[in-house]
C-alpha cells in the first residue's frame, strides 16, 4: 500500500525558512522509476506545483520560485525534504507531496493528505 | 513554462447532465496531459493521464480526449458525487503546471 506522510511547523514567521519532510512507504525511493513532488494551494486558489525529485536525484523547481526551494532525498529513510527560505504570508497554502514516476508519462498518482502552513508573525 | 488555461472557471449541472471542460495548453504538449478532480476539502485525486488513460478504478462515465494543445474532458450522466473542482495539468516539459480549475456545482 502506497502512503506518503508529510510533517513540519504549521505555522512559520515571515522570512523564516519552511522545513517540511515527506515519508513514504509501499514502493522505494530508490526505485529507478519513481520521484516526489511537492505542490501548494493557497487557500481557495489552484494548485501550485513546486519541485519534483527524480530517481537520479535530479531536481526540478517552479520557475517563479526556484531562488527559495530546495530539494534533498534520503532514500535510507524514505524521505524527501522541501526547505523554502524567506516565507511571507503569500506563502500561506496547504502542502502536498504526491508521488510520480520519474520517466515519462509523468502524473501524480499517490498524494499525502497536506498540511497548511500558515506565515503569520 | 507552458501555461494551462481550463474553461469555463465554473459551471452549474444538473445530475444526469453530460458535462464538459476544456484545457487549453500555451504551446503543444503532444498528449501529456492529466486531470484531476478535487472535493472540497479533499486531496486531489488522478483521473486521467497522458490525456485519455483512465486511473485505475476511476468510473468509465469520466472520458478525455485531445492532443496538441486543445484537450476536453467529458463526464457523461453526472453524479452527485461529481460536484468537484477539475484541473488539468501538462507533464510534456518542466516546470509543470496546473490549470486554474473547474468548479462544477449544483444547478
Amino acid at each position: 500500500q502506497v502512503t506518503l506522510k508529510e510533517s513540519g511547523p504549521v505555522l512559520v514567521k515571515p522570512t523564516e525558512t519552511l522545513t517540511l519532510t515527506c515519508t513514504v512507504s509501499g514502493f522505494s525511493l530508490s526505485n529507478v522509476r519513481m520521484g516526489v513532488s511537492w505542490i501548494r494551494q493557497p487557500p481557495g486558489k489552484a494548485l501550485e506545483w513546486l519541485a519534483h525529485i527524480f530517481s537520479n536525484d535530479e531536481e526540478s523547481y517552479s520557475t517563479s520560485l526556484k531562488n527559495r526551494l530546495t530539494l534533498s532525498r534520503d532514500t535510507s529513510k524514505s524521505q524527501v525534504v522541501l526547505t523554502m527560505t524567506n516565507m511571507g504570508p503569500v506563502d500561506t497554502a496547504t502542502y502536498y507531496c504526491a508521488r510520480s514516476q520519474s520517466e515519462s508519462p509523468y502524473y501524480f498518482d499517490y498524494w499525502d493528505q497536506g498540511a497548511l502552513v500558515t506565515v503569520s508573525p | 513554462d507552458i501555461q494551462m488555461t481550463q474553461s469555463p472557471s465554473s459551471l452549474s449541472a444538473s445530475v444526469g447532465d453530460r458535462v464538459t471542460i476544456t484545457c487549453r495548453a500555451s504551446q503543444s504538449i503532444s498528449s501529456y496531459l492529466n486531470w484531476y478532480q478535487q472535493k472540497l476539502g479533499k486531496v486531489p485525486k488522478l483521473l486521467i493521464y497522458v490525456a485519455s488513460t483512465l486511473q485505475s478504478g476511476v468510473p468509465s462515465r469520466f472520458s478525455g480526449s485531445g492532443s496538441g494543445t486543445d484537450f476536453t474532458l467529458t463526464i457523461n450522466s453526472l453524479q452527485p458525487e461529481d460536484f468537484a473542482t477539475y484541473y488539468c495539468q501538462q507533464s510534456y516539459s518542466l516546470p509543470w503546471t496546473f490549470g486554474q480549475g473547474t468548479k462544477v456545482e449544483i444547478k
